[in-house]
């Protein structure tokens, strides 16, 4: 049973709009959510995090909003780039430590067309 | 660069035959994980190296699979006598250590059984 989901295989947007990936969680004792950005034949590189204290966090075009009640997370992407597509993946931390495992979504291909 | 190394990148074997795959982390990371990736799937968690110690192996699909970290810093994933189940992508991931969620990928080994 998939503890992390992203019910979305993909989603394509125009460039200059906004992205908004999506991702849901199941385990309430998950205590930080990470996304990370996968380009073909690389390994995933770290995006942006957000710790379950918070709703928010920003980075510069990518905001992570964190709804705790509906075990919801969300990455936006203002304004999208051609460069953004990528799989993104959602990960959370495992056990409620630092240093232990992160549980993995499928991912979400994301397409921006020029 | 200071990032994630892995090697090989690519390595096909013949079922039934022994491999070894390398991941040298950040230099000074502590924390390092060992995560299997299959085809359209997120990257699933296999075993955890805080220093040398081997702090979680839960991950590890069966004892054909096995993994070091001598000294602290390198590790070897081997897997003996593969099976055609085995293919996938390897990925690397270390961190600074306790306290730090975000875990920092290498590009991954690509292991092909025929």
């Amino acid at each position: 049973d998939q503890q992390v989901k992203q019910n979305s295989p993909s989603l394509s947007v125009q460039e200059g709009r906004i992205s908004i990936l999506n991702c849901d969680y199941t385990n309430s004792m998950f205590d930080y959510f990470l996304w990370y950005k996968k380009y073909p034949a690389e390994g995933p590189t770290f995006l942006i995090s957000i710790s379950s204290i918070k709703d928010k966090n920003e980075d510069g075009r990518f905001t992570v909003f964190l709804n705790k009640s509906a075990k919801h997370l969300s990455l936006h992407i203002v304004p999208s780039q051609p460069g953004d597509s990528a799989v993104y993946f959602c990960a959370a931390s495992g056990s409620g430590e630092a240093g232990t495992a992160l549980i993995f979504g499928k991912g979400t291909t994301l397409s921006v067309s020029s | 660069g200071a990032g994630v190394s892995q090697s090989p990148r690519y390595k096909v074997a013949k079922r039934g035959q022994d491999v070894a795959l390398r991941c040298d982390p950040i230099s000074g990371h502590v924390s390092l994980f060992w995560y299997q990736q299959a085809l359209g799937q997120g990257p699933e968690f296999l075993t955890y190296f805080q220093n040398e110690a081997q702090l979680d192996k839960s991950g590890l699909p069966s004892d054909r699979f096995f993994a070091e970290r001598p000294e602290g810093s390198v590790s070897t994933l081997k897997i003996q006598r593969t099976q055609q189940e085995d293919s996938a992508v390897y990925l690397c991931a270390s961190s600074a250590g306790t306290g730090e969620y975000e875990q920092y990928f290498g590009p991954g080994t690509r292991l092909t059984v025929t």
